[in-house]
């Protein structure tokens, strides 16, 4: 229940075109939903970040929508670039708090390659 | 910027040494944890600390401990290591628990255990 299943592990896109990421969970208590991005040779950085009394966040060329009942979201990459091929990670926790500690549970990743 | 500095980017050691991975952030943050990253697994909780020699496992703690003696450092021991410990080793730093702070991360270790 503590999992979060990430798709598709790899992904190759041509520059311009839209990537998507989607990820999926069980856990309800669940209230934040992070998604990291990884170069090669880096540690991961935060990308984006949502929580479920939103349906959409945008920052950019970079888009999370989120369903709530379905308890999936997903990762809109548009224009896609050959700058944003890396390794991208989904995460979920809850809010600290009444015992919670608010680790982070990372999906499996998904490298992106965008094809000039 | 927050800096989170790995001591080591590529480590070689053999089965059965003991083995330290230090980690220092540089931001005053409460919280500091230790990951690692294998291909297909993403990234696992091994261990992490809220406080000064506090320290609460994570999802695969076997064959780990961790020290955490000053805020800003936080070491990972393999007490004995195994051939299946070899993997990217990933540390991370946040504010403080009483939110959800982006986690920072450090560049990593690779580790090599023959």
């Amino acid at each position: 229940q503590q999992q979060v299943k990430q798709s598709p592990q790899s992904l190759i896109v041509q520059k311009g075109g839209i990537s998507i990421i989607n990820c999926a969970y069980e856990n309800t208590a669940f209230d934040y939903f992070p998604w990291y991005q990884q170069f090669p040779g880096k540690g991961p950085a935060l990308l984006i970040a949502i929580r479920p009394d939103v349906s959409e966040k945008k920052e950019g060329r970079f888009t999370i929508s989120f369903n709530k009942s379905a308890k999936q979201f997903s990762l809109h990459i548009m224009d896609s670039q050959p700058g944003d091929s890396a390794t991208y990670f989904c995460a979920a926790s809850m809010f600290p708090g009444s015992g919670n500690t608010g680790k982070l549970i990372f999906g499996q990743g998904t490298t992106l390659q965008v094809k000039p | 910027d927050v800096k989170v500095t790995q001591s080591s980017r590529y480590l070689v050691k053999r089965t059965g040494e003991k083995v330290f991975l230090e980690c220092v952030q540089d931001m005053d943050h409460e919280n500091m944890f230790w990951y690692r990253q294998d291909p297909g697994l993403g990234l696992r909780l091994i261990y992490f600390s809220y406080d000064v020699k506090m320290k609460e496992k994570g999802d695969i703690p076997e064959g780990y401990s961790v020290s955490r003696e000053k805020k800003e450092r936080f070491s990972l021991i393999l007490e004995s290591a195994s051939t299946n410990q070899t993997s990217m080793y990933l540390c991370a730093s946040s504010l403080d628990r009483r939110s959800n702070q982006p986690q920072h991360f450090g560049d990593g270790t690779r580790l090599s255990i023959l």
